[in-house]
C-alpha cells in the first residue's frame, strides 16, 4: 500500500515549456487535490476532483490545467510555464470530507 | 473568505519544555480542523483531526483543541524532544470541502 506518490520528485523548466505532474493513489479515494507551497504562505488549492471524470478550481488555477480520467490519477499540467510558478507542488487524496492524506511533493523550478 | 493564522511562526524551546501552538481562523462555519507536521523537504503528515463537533483530540504527547465559536485551536505537545523539530500546520475545512492552511510554526527543539 503506498498510499499516495507523485512523479517526478523534481523538475526544471524553462519559461514557456510545458508538463505533467502525475499524482497516483492506491486507497480507492474519491477526492483528489492539488496545491502548491510558497514560502511563509502555507498550502494553497489548485484544483481537485470529486470523481473520476471531475475536476474543479481551487484558489490559484490560473496557468494550470487538470484531469481526471482514471479513479486513482489525477495530472496537472502547465501548459507554459513561469518563474511565479516555481513552488513545491502537492497532490492529496481523501474519502469524501475526510482527512487528506498528502503525496511527498514535486519541487518545480522555472528559469 | 477564510483566512487562517498561526502564531508564533517560529519557536525554539529547550528539550523537556512543554509548549502550545495556535491556531486562528475568521470564519467558524467549519466541519474539521487538522494539524499537520512537516519535515524540511517532506510532505505532511496528519497528526490530529478534530471534527466541528468535537473539542479535543489527543495522541501521545499531543493534544489539540478546538474553540470554533471563537475561531482558534491549539496543538500541546508535552515534554517535547529534538524530533519534534519539524514545522506544524494548521488547516480548516469548510463546507465546501476545501482545506485552507494557515502558514505553518516553525519548531526548534534543542538538546
Amino acid at each position: 500500500n503506498a498510499g499516495v506518490t507523485q512523479t517526478p520528485k523534481f523538475r526544471v523548466l524553462k519559461t514557456g515549456q510545458s508538463m505533467t505532474l502525475l499524482c497516483a493513489q492506491d486507497m480507492n479515494h474519491e477526492y483528489m487535490y492539488w496545491y502548491r507551497q510558497d514560502p511563509g504562505m502555507g498550502l494553497r488549492l489548485i484544483h481537485y476532483s470529486v470523481g473520476e471524470g471531475t475536476t474543479a478550481k481551487g484558489e490559484v488555477p490560473d496557468g494550470y490545467n487538470v484531469s481526471r480520467l482514471k479513479k486513482q490519477n489525477f495530472l496537472l499540467g502547465l501548459e507554459s510555464a513561469a518563474p511565479s510558478q516555481t513552488s513545491v507542488y502537492f497532490c492529496a487524496s481523501s474519502w469524501s470530507v475526510y482527512e487528506q492524506y498528502f503525496g511527498p511533493g514535486t519541487r518545480l523550478t522555472v528559469t | 473568505k477564510q483566512e487562517v493564522t498561526q502564531i508564533p511562526a517560529a519557536l525554539s524551546v529547550p528539550e523537556g519544555e512543554n509548549l502550545v501552538l495556535n491556531c486562528s481562523f475568521t470564519d467558524s462555519a467549519i466541519y474539521n480542523l487538522q494539524w499537520f507536521r512537516q519535515d524540511p523537504g517532506k510532505g505532511l503528515t496528519s497528526l490530529l483531526l478534530i471534527q466541528s463537533s468535537q473539542r479535543e483530540q489527543t495522541s501521545g504527547r499531543l493534544n489539540a483543541s478546538l474553540d470554533k465559536s471563537s475561531g482558534r485551536s491549539t496543538l500541546y505537545i508535552a515534554a517535547s524532544q529534538p524530533g519534534d523539530s519539524a514545522t506544524y500546520l494548521c488547516a480548516v475545512k469548510g463546507y465546501g470541502n476545501k482545506l485552507v492552511f494557515g502558514a505553518g510554526t516553525i519548531l526548534r527543539v534543542k538538546s
